[in-house]
């Protein structure tokens, strides 16, 4: 168990609609990272967050966003679903200094009908 | 940020040590080699890091050459457990972006 917690885990929804990631990071944790895999596809880089603030942003799309919350949890909105949007969402989290490494959860299973 | 070259895909017989190369000819002074793994589907999984110094923890070990451009994991004894997607990452600090490879798929056959 990587202490961080994803829900939901699984979400299926239809294409047009808005939906929202929810992550909590291991305690103590400060920086916060979402990422995208699509079905048999590598590990695409969203955001990352630390201590509230966006840090860096990879290939995220206009018609998705996050944040990070003063409690360090972090949601990513995803809007205007489109099937191609179907895929694995992770959340990671580290300390957020130094050489930490990142801690992943289970994450979230969203299927675009 | 330095990128990494991987082999995509390696066998290796259970019971045996599974070295997995990377290498990382750009790698910067001050860019730390980190290794995780991906269980089919699961969220990816910290390993092991280090600097210039070989690092070994309870699930293996980091070999970086004297250059820093390459470095190898080994996992001592594989288990078909170990069967995953390797990645190989270089980074500054935590407020690098973390970019993710294709990695090397390892299968670890009985």
């Amino acid at each position: 168990d990587s202490g961080v917690t994803q829900t939901p885990k699984h979400l299926i929804t239809a294409t047009g609609q808005r939906v929202t990631l929810r992550c909590s990071p291991r305690s103590g944790d400060l920086s916060v990272y979402w990422y995208q895999q699509s079905l048999d596809q590598g590990l695409q880089f969203l955001i990352q967050y630390y201590n509230g603030e966006e840090r860096a942003k990879g290939n995220i799309l206009e018609r998705f966003s996050a944040q990070q919350f003063p409690d360090l949890h972090s949601e990513l909105n995803l809007s205007s679903l489109e099937l191609g949007d179907s895929a694995l969402y992770f959340c990671a989290s580290s300390v957020g200094g130094g050489r930490s490494p990142l801690h992943f959860g289970n994450g979230t299973r969203l299927t675009v009908t | 940020d330095a990128k990494t070259t991987q082999p995509p895909s390696m066998d290796c017989a259970e019971g045996r040590a599974a070295n997995l190369p990377c290498n990382h000819s750009t790698i910067s002074g001050n860019e730390y080699v980190y290794w995780y793994r991906q269980i089919h589907s699961q969220g990816p999984q910290y390993i092991i890091h280090g600097l210039k110094n070989n690092e070994t923890n309870e699930m293996a070990s980091l070999i970086i050459t004297e250059d820093r451009k390459s470095s190898t994991l080994i996992l001592p004894h594989a288990t078909l457990r170990d069967t995953a997607v390797y990645y190989c990452i270089v980074k500054k600090t935590s407020y690098d972006k973390v970019i993710f490879g294709p990695g090397t798929s390892l299968s670890v056959i009985p």
